[in-house]
């Protein structure tokens, strides 16, 4: 069964750098795409970015610039960090594993999901 | 960038009863639509995939349906666990990119 165990320092002043990681214990780490989503208090879910195992990154375009996901295959590991941080970016932060799946037809269609998730990690941006 | 829209916000419904919620996207997402369940203190859990398979685990008493911009979570006999806030979520291929909608709650009438 597969688990995510993320850690990463919870409080930070502004301008500061966040930095997370989420490890992927007891399942595949190559075949999958992994995602960092985020929650602010009492609001929605907002995708942040996601990684394979070969690096290869897709970025949330309204956090693009201040995101870097990066990964290690050699600890089944991946990693956010998110720079020049403010109050705004206050949130849980989620680590999940993106699922697809194909059904083959006429036309075949791939269908994406999140089926694994982290517990989360409260981040607080203050002063 | 596709927009997610849920309703309603807040749905009231007695245990034993039936629910029904709605997620609309702003263009056509095809089936590319997973819905989660998330109560407080905890992580999403997915609940549906592909607009209407249930995801592994996940009692019959949910199902799902709908495609292309209208979609709908249905609970056919709410269970005392059940009550939670709602998630829908789409994916774009181009550019890559998955939204959430802003999620219905479900509480006890």
């Amino acid at each position: 069964q597969v688990q995510l165990q993320q850690w990463g320092a919870g409080l930070l002043k502004p301008s500061e750098t966040l930095s997370l990681t989420c490890a992927v214990y007891g399942g595949s780490f190559s075949g999958y795409y992994w995602s960092w989503i985020r929650q602010p208090p009492g609001k929605g879910l907002e995708w942040i970015g996601e990684i394979n195992h070969s690096g290869s990154t897709n970025y949330n375009p309204s956090l693009k610039s201040r995101v870097t996901i990066s990964v290690d295959t050699s600890k089944n590991q991946f990693s956010l960090k998110l720079s020049s941080v403010t109050a705004a970016d206050t949130a849980v932060y989620y680590c999940a594993r993106l699922s697809v799946t194909m059904v083959r037809g006429v036309i075949s269609h791939y269908y994406y999901y999140m089926d694994v998730w982290g517990k989360g990690t409260t981040v607080t941006v203050s002063s | 960038e596709i927009v997610m829209t849920q309703s309603p916000a807040t749905l009231s419904v007695s245990p034993g009863e039936r629910a029904t919620l709605s997620c609309r996207a702003s263009q056509s997402v095809s089936s590319n639509l997973a819905w989660y369940q998330q109560k407080p203190g905890q992580a999403p859990r997915l609940l549906i995939y592909g607009a209407s398979t249930r995801a592994t685990g996940i009692p019959a008493r949910f199902s799902g349906s709908g495609s292309g911009t209208e979609f709908t979570l249905t609970i056919s006999s709410l269970q005392s666990e059940d009550f939670a806030v709602y998630y829908c979520q789409q994916y774009n291929n181009w550019p890559r990119m998955y939204t959430f909608g802003q999620g219905t709650k479900l509480e006890i009438k």
